[in-house]
């Protein structure tokens, strides 16, 4: 299974832009790159994904490099409620995949300081 | 509107004791998953089903057993709890081809 790096720690001070990087250069043709936060005492939560274009939701916009070996989420102001685990996952598409048997690896704690 | 939900939230079990972790959900989802966190660790899948009467195993199997009667429910079953398997207790679900996969807020169980 293709596996993503992602630093350990960040920080960001609130109401700034947080770009938070993760790399995956074994990442296939089918692999999905999804973002799940998790914050303290809470189940993951869903954050944005996306296979080759850059995405853009309600929570966070997600820029995927032209080659795919890396991509990063965009926290476009941050908040004190943002502080949480970022996990970066790669899934496989189609109907085989998608949310299915996600691999979570230690992801990134961002600390936002107010 | 209640997604995913796990019972019980704590849980306190001696060594070789057996009990069952529940998960409901109400989205109508074909699939459900349990993942374990241990601490300061990612989640790491446990066991997964992708439809009622469909199970299979995930990255760490061993000691737990899991059936899918209906839709709505995945228990997950410690056979005989040992210290090893003191971590936090996560269920998901989602559509088939979904993208997104909804937790509950999990369990911590401790194993004494």
């Amino acid at each position: 299974d293709a596996k993503t790096t992602q630093p350990n720690s960040m920080e960001s001070n609130e109401e700034e832009p947080v770009h938070l990087p993760c790399n995956h250069s074994t990442i296939s043709g089918t692999d999905y790159i999804h973002w799940y936060r998790q914050l303290p005492s809470q189940g993951p939560e869903y954050v944005i994904h996306g296979l080759t274009s850059n995405v853009n939701n309600r929570m966070a916009s997600l820029a995927i490099a032209e080659d795919r070996k890396s991509s990063t989420l965009i926290l476009h102001r941050a908040t004190l409620r943002d502080a949480a685990v970022y996990y970066c996952i790669l899934s496989r598409g189609g109907p085989s995949g998608s949310a299915r048997q996600l691999t979570f690896g230690s992801g990134t704690q961002l600390t936002v300081l107010p | 509107n209640a997604g995913v939900t796990q019972t019980p939230k704590f849980q306190v079990l001696k060594t070789g004791q057996s009990m069952t972790l529940q998960c409901a959900q109400d989205m109508n989802h074909e699939y459900m998953s349990w993942y374990r966190q241990d601490p300061g660790m990612g989640l790491r899948l446990i066991h997964y089903s992708v439809g009622a009467g469909i199970t299979d195993q995930g990255e760490v199997p061993n000691g737990y057993n899991v059936s899918r009667s209906t839709t709505e429910d995945f228990p997950l079953r410690l056979l005989s709890a040992a210290p090893s398997q003191t971590s936090v207790y996560f269920c998901a679900s989602s559509y088939t081809g979904g993208t997104e996969a909804f937790f509950g807020q999990g369990t911590r169980l401790t194993v004494v």
